[in-house]
């Protein structure tokens, strides 16, 4: 079983629309890390967010939120009033402390038309 | 740029060919990782080092075989590959070698094995 499930592989959204990625994890770890990268068309995975599991809190970020509920094993990434430069494939990742793993997701092709 | 560069960024190569991939960061961290990177599947962590001991080996057959002479710089040398490694290979750093951390990440090398 995956550990890490992006269960939307693409989504195209019309500029200025809201859009929700999708991120569900598996862990028996009590301590863990979650993670979002964003990747766009020139290769390079860019760090967004780190959120440890015993904070709830939810996250904003200018045009960015993040909502971890832990209820739910989701770490769901929202981007409010889309814009083209934010077409890129965003990783989900689970980071286990106690086993020092790393986990991907296959990640979500998000593709904002202007 | 995050700091982290990569080269070549494309290579295509025979099976029975030798080459090197080279990545080198410049943002003083001391750990740095290699992933392979496949279509539709997960992000694959290859290797950990950590102040320039190998920590992490996760399964990687032996015709991958890393080095990495010093903090800054980490090769990944290639031989007798077979088409199935064609992907691109990333290479990443954080400040030290827990899996918890926030990676820098290169803009990668595509490979391609005929």
């Amino acid at each position: 079983a995956q550990k890490v499930t992006q269960a939307q592989t693409e989504i195209s959204v019309v500029e200025k629309e809201d859009v929700t990625l999708d991120c569900v994890y598996e862990t028996r770890d009590t301590t863990y890390y979650l993670f979002w990268y964003k990747q766009p068309p020139s290769g390079e995975l860019v760090f967004l967010i780190r959120r440890n599991s015993f904070d709830e809190q939810n996250e904003i970020s200018g045009r960015y939120s993040w909502n971890f509920q832990k209820s739910t094993s989701s770490f769901n990434f929202t981007i409010t009033a889309s814009q083209v430069v934010d077409s890129a494939v965003y990783f989900c990742a689970l980071s286990e402390a106690g086993a020092n793993n790393l986990f991907f997701g296959t990640g979500t092709r998000l593709t904002v038309i202007p | 740029e995050t700091g982290v560069t990569q080269t070549p960024r494309h290579l295509v190569m025979g099976m029975t060919n030798k080459k090197s991939l080279k990545c080198e960061q410049h943002l003083g961290h001391n750990a740095m990782y290699w992933y392979k990177q496949s279509a539709k599947k997960p992000l694959e962590l290859m290797f950990v080092y950590s102040l320039e001991e190998r920590v992490e080996n996760n399964s990687v057959p032996s015709r991958f075989s890393p080095e990495c002479p010093n903090s800054s710089h980490l090769f990944l040398h290639l031989h007798t590959l077979q088409p199935e490694d064609s992907a691109l290979y990333l290479c990443a750093s954080s400040q030290d070698g827990g899996l918890y951390n926030e990676q820098f990440f290169g803009p990668g090398t595509r490979l391609t094995v005929l």
